[in-house]
């Protein structure tokens, strides 16, 4: 079946630094792929996403490019802010959605001024 | 515009307890979907819902029933609490084809 594997945290840096938050998948077909960020006591939302191959999602400063040859969706930013902290979640879907999304365990970032 | 209601916030419920955890959207949402999340584990599909009188199981669907008799809502059941359904439930909602979730705030349980 699907699967998403994202990299343990938590993940500590300080201000400004840059961040990358591993993510690698397994799919049979062509899935789309998502990041999804939680803040505390709160449910996810969308921070970006990329339908197929070599599409790059971006949104708020933070990045990430659909690499079917490694089957990979790392989130990147050049320069984190302490509000930045929260939780990422890596997620596909393969068909659309319409059958659910499947979710890495997530990865607890945490900013420090 | 609400999006996506979840109710309750919070309950905590004795082993072998029934309850009903509500969801409702307002966006005339197609897909609707239910995920427990758990400490270190993600989050995981219970099940999920493609319109109005259809739904099937996602990963971990013992323990829950569901419904889908209008678009709105799509209400979870658990018919007979156990302590491993200790938990945070999540609904969400889903316009069309590779759109966004759009999920609530989620229900925080606790079966003693």
């Amino acid at each position: 079946g699907d699967s998403v594997t994202q990299m343990e945290g938590p993940v500590t840096l300080s201000e400004e630094a840059f961040l990358t938050i591993n993510c690698t998948y397994t799919a049979t077909g062509y899935p789309s792929l998502f990041w999804y960020v939680q803040y505390p006591g709160e449910g996810l939302q969308l921070l970006l996403k990329a339908t197929k191959a070599d599409d790059k999602g971006s949104n708020k400063g933070f990045e990430a490019t659909y690499r079917k040859e490694t089957t990979s969706f790392h989130l990147e930013k050049g320069s984190v802010q302490v509000s930045d902290s929260a939780v990422y979640f890596c997620a596909l879907s393969e068909r659309g959605g319409a059958d659910g999304l499947t979710f890495g365990k997530g990865t607890h970032l945490i900013i420090q001024p | 515009n609400a999006g996506v209601t979840q109710t309750p916030k919070f309950q905590v419920l004795k082993t072998g307890q029934s309850m009903t955890l509500q969801c409702a959207q307002d966006m005339n949402h197609e897909y609707m979907s239910w995920y427990r999340q758990d400490p270190g584990m993600g989050l995981r599909l219970i099940h999920y819902s493609v319109g109005a009188g259809i739904t099937d199981q996602g990963e971990v669907p013992n323990g829950y029933n569901v419904s889908r008799s209008t678009t709105e809502d799509f209400p979870l059941r658990l018919l007979s609490a156990a302590p491993s359904q200790t938990s945070v439930y999540f609904c969400a909602s889903q316009g069309g084809w590779s759109e966004k979730l759009f999920f609530g705030s989620g229900t925080q349980l606790s079966v003693l």
